[in-house]
């Protein structure tokens, strides 16, 4: 089974530059996530899709990043415009509903993004 | 929010020796789910074991056990026979009943030495 599919694995970007970052999850997987993980801390989740819907952008700083998940496969979490403090790796995980806290989340290997 | 504790933020193991990583966490759920992952160099997180607030019985994972205790809300992770492979950054993390998302902890930097 191919496993969650993420590109870039690196992006280094001016701030004030655009970004987007792409996720192809499992095949199958209803539930896609976006974590933001700051260096030496634990992944923070962005957002949260249900097949095409939103179930949670609270943590989401909608001034300057936008995600979305175009029929209800893959997804593009974009940044515009980028600040220093948006340097981070930025993982994509993907579940099925299934026994809905019990389901096992699939990581990808995120992207590191560098803003300088 | 539910907020979880890890309270080492690195630990050292000799190889085939035995490690406990900590953790605790802040909730006033009765249902809710708990999580160790595994983050290498690579970032690519992996699940290494899983445990159910209502049942009273530890989960096992090969070399990787947990010790639950819902009343102290602390969920430690017990690694033996630890292996080179097994130096990476462990995450602990707390899934409510009512939603998906995970909320981790800061991670623990596990170093293995031979």
């Amino acid at each position: 089974e191919a496993g969650v599919a993420q590109s870039p694995r690196y992006k280094i970007i001016e701030k004030r530059q655009s970004v987007a970052f792409w996720c192809n999850p499992i095949s199958g997987h209803a539930t896609l996530y976006w974590y933001q993980q700051i260096l030496g801390q634990g992944p923070k989740l962005l957002i949260q899709f249900q097949n095409n819907g939103v179930v949670d952008d609270s943590q989401l700083p909608k001034d300057r990043f936008s995600a979305e998940r175009l029929k209800g496969v893959d997804s593009t979490l974009k940044i515009q415009p980028a600040k220093l403090e948006d340097s981070a790796v930025y993982l994509c995980a993907s579940s099925t509903p299934g026994t809905k806290g019990y389901t096992e989340a699939f990581f990808g290997q995120g992207t590191r993004l560098t803003v300088v | 929010a539910q907020t979880v504790t890890q309270s080492q933020p690195e630990m050292s193991v000799q190889e085939a020796e035995t490690v406990t990583l900590s953790c605790t966490y802040d909730t006033s759920e009765s249902d809710y789910y708990l999580f160790w992952y595994k983050q290498p160099p690579s970032r690519q997180m992996i699940l290494v074991i899983r445990q159910e607030a209502y049942k009273q019985q530890n989960a096992t994972e090969n070399r990787f056990s947990v010790n639950f205790q819902k009343a102290a809300k602390s969920f430690s992770l017990k690694i033996s026979d630890s292996q080179l492979g097994d130096a990476a950054m462990y995450f602990c993390a707390y899934r409510s009943d009512a939603g998906y998302a995970l909320n981790f902890g800061k991670g623990t930097s596990l170093l293995v030495t031979p």
